[in-house]
């Protein structure tokens, strides 16, 4: 079974407006860290927001925020205010474990379009 | 400025031959880590480090391995390219602790094998 699955397709938003990413993760374990990552065109990797597990708030950075659903084991990236800038590919990805075997594992990624 | 390093962003190599993909961080971070990425893949973990001259196998080890001689370098191996290991390989890096700590990437080297 995939641990992050993100099975939107490409998503279009228009510029200025909310648009949200779905994520839902699988793990058996109480410990665990979710994050998500924006890659541009340009191809770097861009960290966004981190949720822990254990977090009672939703995480937010400006203008993304993470709702966080522990019992529906969702983890969906929300940006307000979409901008132009914003186009790119989203990953969700969840670290499972500690120290030595913690790893990061990562969805397939959503295609975000913000039209003007 | 944190950073992570791929020695080359575009390599173009011959079936069979060996290739060395090299990354380097200058921060200090005892874990590093290769990712491949393909289209509709997403990334996926070839290798992970915690320690110099530790690895451990991620999800896709076949065809692959690593060295670690000193913290600040992570090297993957191709021993025997093949033309499916074409794609985009991203190295990252990590310090240690709990969770919560993120990775930072380098900016990916893209390995096409003819």
């Amino acid at each position: 079974a995939q641990k992050i699955t993100q099975t939107q397709p490409g998503m279009f938003v228009q510029e200025k407006e909310a648009v949200t990413l779905d994520c839902t993760y699988d793990t058996s374990d109480q410990s665990y860290g979710l994050f998500w990552y924006k890659q541009p065109s340009s191809g770097e990797m861009i960290f966004l927001i981190y949720q822990g597990s254990y977090d009672e708030q939703n995480a937010t950075e400006g203008r993304y925020s993470l709702n966080f659903q522990k019992a529906r084991k969702s983890a969906n990236l929300v940006i307000s205010a979409s901008q132009l800038g914003d186009s790119a590919m989203y990953f969700c990805a969840m670290r499972e474990g500690k120290g030595a075997n913690s790893k990061l594992t990562f969805g397939k990624g959503i295609t975000l379009s913000v039209r003007p | 400025d944190v950073k992570v390093t791929q020695s080359s962003r575009y390599l173009v190599k011959r079936t069979g031959e060996k290739v060395f993909l090299e990354c380097v961080q200058d921060m200090d971070h005892e874990n590093m880590f290769w990712y491949r990425q393909d289209p509709g893949l997403g990334l996926r973990l070839i290798y992970f480090s915690y320690d110099v001259k530790m690895k451990e196998k991620g999800d896709i080890p076949e065809g692959y391995s690593v060295s670690r001689e000193k913290k600040e370098r992570f090297s993957l191996i191709l021993e025997s390219a093949s033309t499916n290991q074409t794609s985009m390989y991203l190295c990252a890096s990590s310090g240690p602790g709990p969770l919560s700590g993120e990775l930072f990437f380098g900016e990916g080297s893209r390995l096409t094998v003819l």
